[in-house]
């Protein structure tokens, strides 16, 4: 099985960096997504970590190590319409995903 | 852009009733999935389909629940005989399967179940 885990809740200022941990405990899995979800609608793709490293995508970052079951998400420059729900998932089986509960980003002015 | 559709955006039924939930998934992708999320809960998996047959389902995912492909667009969920914890925000999800697993959420329907 797997058991994912993220604070429940933060809060960030407009501007500035957040970091967004995960930590996992899996038998295995094809790869680490990051979705944001704003309340009320669908989640949207962030980024995908395969292999141990850094992947960067705009002002968005995402990192993962296999051997620590850890993976982060960096926000860099906020802006208020950042605050959403941030969902670190596995990919799974067949390719489907297993969802964290999400950690819920307030950004303040 | 494509993007997933699905209908209706909001469903309410009686608890017993069968309920069709329909999705569009983007044109040229292989895999489909549905997801539920029970209002202030994280998204669960119920199942996955590719070359039309189910490739991989949930605990969630009893006989009360089966998908179909019906023609080369639409991908249905049915739930049977609802109950009132089958409330919740239903997600279809789709992805090309190639070299992007990237899944792709349509908006949701959020069924009630009264």
């Amino acid at each position: 099985g797997q058991n994912i885990d993220q604070p429940t809740e933060m809060t960030a200022t407009e501007g500035a960096i957040v970091q967004i941990n995960c930590t996992y405990q899996t038998s295995g899995f094809n790869g680490l997504f990051w979705y944001q979800q704003h309340a009320g609608e669908a989640p949207t793709f962030l980024s995908y970590n395969v292999l141990d490293g850094l992947e960067e995508k705009g002002r968005f970052s995402s990192f993962l190590s296999r051997s620590k079951g850890y993976s982060y998400l960096l926000l860099k420059e906020l802006q208020m319409k950042d605050s959403a729900s941030y969902l670190c998932d596995l990919q799974t089986g067949a390719n489907n995903l297993f969802f964290g509960t999400g950690t819920r980003l307030t950004v303040i002015p | 852009e494509p993007e997933v559709t699905q209908t209706p955006s909001h469903q309410v039924t009686q608890m017993g009733q069968e309920v069709i939930l329909r999705c569009v998934p983007i044109s040229n992708h292989l895999y489909f999935y549905w997801y539920r999320q029970i209002l202030g809960q994280k998204v669960e998996f119920l199942v996955s389909f590719y070359n039309n047959e189910i490739s991989e389902k949930s605990e969630i995912f009893d006989d009360q629940f089966s998908v179909e492909r019906p023609d080369g667009s639409n991908f249905t969920l049915k739930i049977r005989s609802t109950k009132l914890e089958d409330s919740a925000m239903y997600f279809c999800a789709s992805s090309p399967g190639t070299d992007s697993y990237e899944q792709y959420f349509g908006p949701g329907t959020r069924l009630t179940v009264t």
